[in-house]
């Protein structure tokens, strides 16, 4: 079945430092792609997503370019904040009948 | 326009007690999930409806769980009868299902503790 693999966290890094989280995926057909972000307390936010081969999402500073050949989703953000500092998710969707499926999460903490 | 709403937003009861959560999805939506997020377990997709229909309920991990959406603006999960194990936050989500590039709206779960 479809499943997505993400780095396992806990991520940690100094103010302003760029940020990678490597989320890859497999799936039959063309799914899309996608990145929620959880803040403390919070439900999931979309972040950011996209839908064919080459796209790059992007919102907020972070971006993520669908890899087809690699099949490959990584979130980059060249500064990152304190305010950062959150979980986030990667996650595909290969039917409009059926739910995401979810990576494991990988927690951020940004230090000043 | 009003997200995913999600009542209460915390929980405390006894074990043995009935739990009833609730769910208004973003009007339009057709589809509603129910998740379960835990330290250990992380995020778990317990149930989910299309057109106010139980589509798969394979997460749903007891019989002590079930779910009903009597109509498109409502759904509620019902825990009884309710165990320390089952403290956790519990998200609903809602999606239309206008193709694999819709996604789904969260609320902001309902943070349930058994004592």
């Amino acid at each position: 079945g479809d499943s997505v693999t993400q780095m396992e966290g806990p991520v940690t890094l100094s103010e302003e430092a760029f940020l990678t989280i490597n989320c890859t995926y497999t799936a039959t057909g063309y799914p899309s792609l996608f990145w929620y972000v959880q803040y403390p307390g919070e439900g999931l936010q979309l972040l950011l997503k996209a839908t064919k081969a080459d796209d790059k999402g992007s919102n907020k500073g972070f971006e993520a370019t669908y890899r087809k050949e690699t099949t490959s989703f990584h979130l980059e953000k060249g500064s990152v904040q304190v305010s950062d500092s959150a979980v986030y998710f990667c996650a595909l969707r290969n039917s409009g009948n059926t739910p995401l499926v979810f990576g494991k999460g990988t927690r951020l903490s940004v230090i000043a | 326009d009003a997200g995913v709403i999600q009542s209460p937003r915390h929980e405390v009861t006894e074990m043995g007690q009935e739990v009833t959560l609730r769910c208004k999805p973003i009007s339009g939506h057709n589809s509603l999930f129910w998740y379960r997020q835990t330290m250990m377990r992380g995020l778990e997709l317990l149930i989910y409806f299309n057109n106010n229909v139980p589509i798969d309920d394979s997460g749903m991990p007891e019989d002590r769980f079930s779910a009903k959406m009597p109509n498109a603006s409502f759904s509620t999960l019902k825990i009884q009868p309710s165990e320390p194990r089952d403290s956790a936050v519990y998200f609903c989500a809602s999606s239309t299902t206008g193709g694999e590039s819709q996604p789904q709206h969260f609320g902001d779960g309902t943070r349930l503790s058994i004592l």
